[in-house]
């Protein structure tokens, strides 16, 4: 159990255009979902939470109308990096947690992003 | 702020020799500590998580952690790898339980056969 699903694995867009990605969980309700930003060779930065229903925290230095969020049921939180550049290039990662007084996160297996 | 070390960004052990995976926190009260392992094409797995208790913490695959107050330390360890353990690790520190949690920037532990 405990499954998280993104779409797409890997997309590659021209500068300038918008790309969604989408993080579900599979077979269970997340009330939270975190999406992170990783680096080659680094750590995951948390980018943003989202909680159902609610507009997303977004983490300092994170530019909230270029990475726009939308945790729109409690399976299903989207992504949307507007107006890419190559240095939006990454590979993006969501989680879900089931509850607060859970907390253990599970993780999607990523959306790589090349922005040419 | 609270902060993850993981001093050794590359570690290189033999198949069936014993493992042990640095991570120092920094952090004023008791943390929320925790080990992920990434491999390629996978999404990141918690091996185990250290809320409160014990302080040997067992986990998934045979992993095993202890938590260090007085040392700041929750380091990773394992009896005897094998080829499959090849993969980055992940260290992980939350202020609450329903915090957000901080990532370690990572060791890639390598297995020679």
């Amino acid at each position: 159990g405990a499954v998280v699903s993104q779409h797409p694995s890997r997309v590659i867009c021209k500068s300038g255009t918008s790309v969604k990605i989408e993080c579900r969980s599979l077979d269970f309700q997340a009330t939270t979902m975190f999406w992170y930003r990783q680096f080659p060779k680094q750590s995951l930065m948390l980018m943003a939470t989202s909680n159902e229903g609610s507009k997303a925290t977004y983490e300092q230095g994170v530019e909230k109308d270029k990475f726009l969020i939308n945790h729109a049921s409690l399976t299903l939180s989207t992504l949307t990096v507007t107006s890419a550049h190559p240095e939006d290039s990454s590979f993006y990662i969501c989680s879900a947690r089931v509850s607060p007084s859970y907390n253990e996160q599970f993780f999607g297996p990523g959306t790589r992003l090349t922005v040419l | 702020a609270q902060s993850v070390t993981q001093p050794d960004i590359h570690i290189t052990v033999s198949e069936g020799a014993s493992l042990e995976l640095r991570c120092n926190y920094s952090y004023g009260a008791t943390p929320y500590l925790f080990w992920y392992v990434q491999s390629p094409g996978q999404g990141l797995q918690l091996l185990l998580k250290y809320f409160s208790g014990d302080t040997l913490v067992q986990g998934i695959k045979g992993f095993e952690a202890e938590f260090k107050r007085s040392q700041s330390s929750f380091n990773l360890r394992k009896p005897s790898v094998h080829w499959s353990d090849a993969a980055e690790y992940f260290c992980a520190v939350g202020e609450n339980r329903d915090d957000k949690i901080i990532f370690g920037k990572g060791t890639r532990l390598h297995i020679l056969p």
